[in-house]
């Protein structure tokens, strides 16, 4: 079992660009989970999938950031036009429905908007 | 809505000491409440979950937590500090009717002296 796996790491873009982050989850796992914590704080939800359906997108989700889970496998974080304030560790977890206990994380990508 | 209150952003004991990080809980159902930590450059990972069953719950590395739901409250004790517990700590609820998803307190940075 190799857990929860990001990438990149990190990433380090302009203002403007476009980023964009991969989460591949523990294989038998069909929920994912997308959050975001920024210095000083708790890791706050952006979205959940089932499979490939993607259940719920917080507000904190403009309509610069998309996510998907084409297959129910892996997941893609986008984010459209970057800015300075979305400098932050984007956190993605799995598990199983139904099971109300623990979610896996990774170990983050952080990214840096300059 | 779920929402957790870690009353301490830093704590601070010298090793060999007990630790306590206190967490106060707000649900409107019966919750399921965990204590996840977060060593430097490291995932998530998690230390104990209470869901229901006993109200003292014991994790991993010595760590256990109790449930008082008169006092709303969720807070993380281990008897004897080590210098491996320097992490951040978070106080965590569950949402059972939006997927499970995990609602983050703020975290507790611990800090542990030699």
């Amino acid at each position: 079992d190799t857990g929860v796996s990001q990438n990149p790491r990190h990433k380090i873009t302009k203002r403007g660009q476009n980023v964009t982050f991969r989460c591949d989850p523990i294989s038998e796992h069909n929920r994912l989970y997308w959050y975001r914590q920024t210095l000083g704080q708790g890791p706050e939800f952006l979205t959940y999938f089932q499979n490939e359906a993607q259940l719920e997108k917080s507000r904190l989700l403009s309509d610069r950031f998309s996510a998907e889970r084409p297959k129910g496998s892996f997941s893609t974080l986008e984010i459209q036009r970057t800015e300075q304030g979305d400098s932050a560790m984007y956190l993605c977890a799995s598990s199983l429905a139904g099971y109300t206990g623990e979610l896996f994380f990774g170990e983050g990508s952080r990214l840096t908007v300059l | 809505a779920q929402s957790v209150t870690q009353l301490d952003s830093h704590v601070s004991v010298s090793e060999g000491t007990p630790v306590l990080l206190r967490c106060n809980y707000s649900s409107s159902y019966s919750p399921s409440l965990f204590w996840y930590v977060q060593h430097p450059n490291k995932g998530l990972q998690l230390l104990l979950k209470y869901t229901s069953a006993a109200t003292l719950v014991k994790g991993i590395n010595g760590f256990e937590a109790e449930f008082k739901k008169s006092e709303t409250s969720f807070h993380l004790t281990k008897p004897s500090a080590h210098m491996s517990d320097a992490a951040e700590y978070f106080c965590v609820v569950s949402d059972p009717g939006r997927g499970n998803k995990l609602v983050f307190g703020a975290g507790t940075i611990l800090r542990v002296k030699s």
